[in-house]
């Protein structure tokens, strides 16, 4: 059973990058694709975008021009990048895998929160 | 790109049944989607695959309880003999080529 496990700062100023990193334990990153998806306070679900293993990526139009995803698969990992981060960028941020591409996200990690806050 | 949309709000006593809806945008009524439960404070959990066809394929651990269905562009969540855990926000999504979708989600009370 693949585990997730998401990483990185809690707190970023505004106007500056959110960075963040997911370490998958238990198979290889090297296959399935891997998503991130996020989260407001009290709010519902934000699809941010994937990756697939061998680096293609798609984004979520709303967030494009903002975000980077990239994959290491040396370490097993994936990472977010969002740039010119404001208040409404706090929220929970979820790393996800889903099997391939006419699948759902069949595995999550636990969530981090990131507030933005100066 | 497929828009899906939830009731904000169900409830039910414990122990009956609850049939919770994702309704599919116009022109997007066989896509397949997939429903999420998110229990308070929790990270979201899989809990099934879910066909135009209403044939479904649950995750790993997802009790008996729970069940799928469809007809025509309504995806439907069947849980039965509703527990006091079933207390959760449920959310569907679903995809295309490019693009990955989350309906609003329902939040769903045990009474």
């Amino acid at each position: 059973q693949v585990q997730l496990q998401e990483s990185g700062p809690g707190l970023v100023k505004p106007s500056e990058t959110l960075s963040l990193t997911c370490t998958v334990s238990g198979g290889s990153i090297s296959s399935n694709f891997w998503s991130w998806i996020r989260q407001p306070p009290g709010k519902g679900l934000e699809w941010i975008g994937y990756i697939y293993y061998s680096g293609s990526t798609n984004y979520n139009p709303s967030l494009k021009s903002r975000v980077t995803i990239s994959v290491d698969t040396s370490k097993n990992q994936f990472s977010l990048k969002l740039r010119y981060v404001t208040a409404a960028d706090t929220a929970v941020y979820y790393c996800a895998r889903f099997y391939n591409w006419n699948d759902g996200m069949d595995s999550w990690g636990q969530g981090i929160l990131v507030t933005v806050s100066s | 790109q497929p828009v899906l949309t939830q009731s904000s709000s169900a409830s039910a006593s414990l122990g009956s049944s609850v049939k919770l809806t994702c309704t599919l945008s116009s022109g997007h009524s066989s896509y397949i989607i997939a429903w999420h439960q998110q229990q308070p404070g929790k990270a979201p959990r899989y809990l099934m695959k879910l066909e135009s066809s209403g044939r479904y394929n649950k995750g790993s651990g997802v009790p008996d309880r729970f069940s799928g269905s469809s007809s025509g562009a309504d995806r439907y969540l069947t849980i039965s003999n509703l527990q006091s855990e079933d207390e959760a926000d449920y959310y569907c999504e679903t995809w295309d080529s490019n693009t990955r979708v989350f309906g609003g989600g329902t939040k769903l009370t045990v009474l």
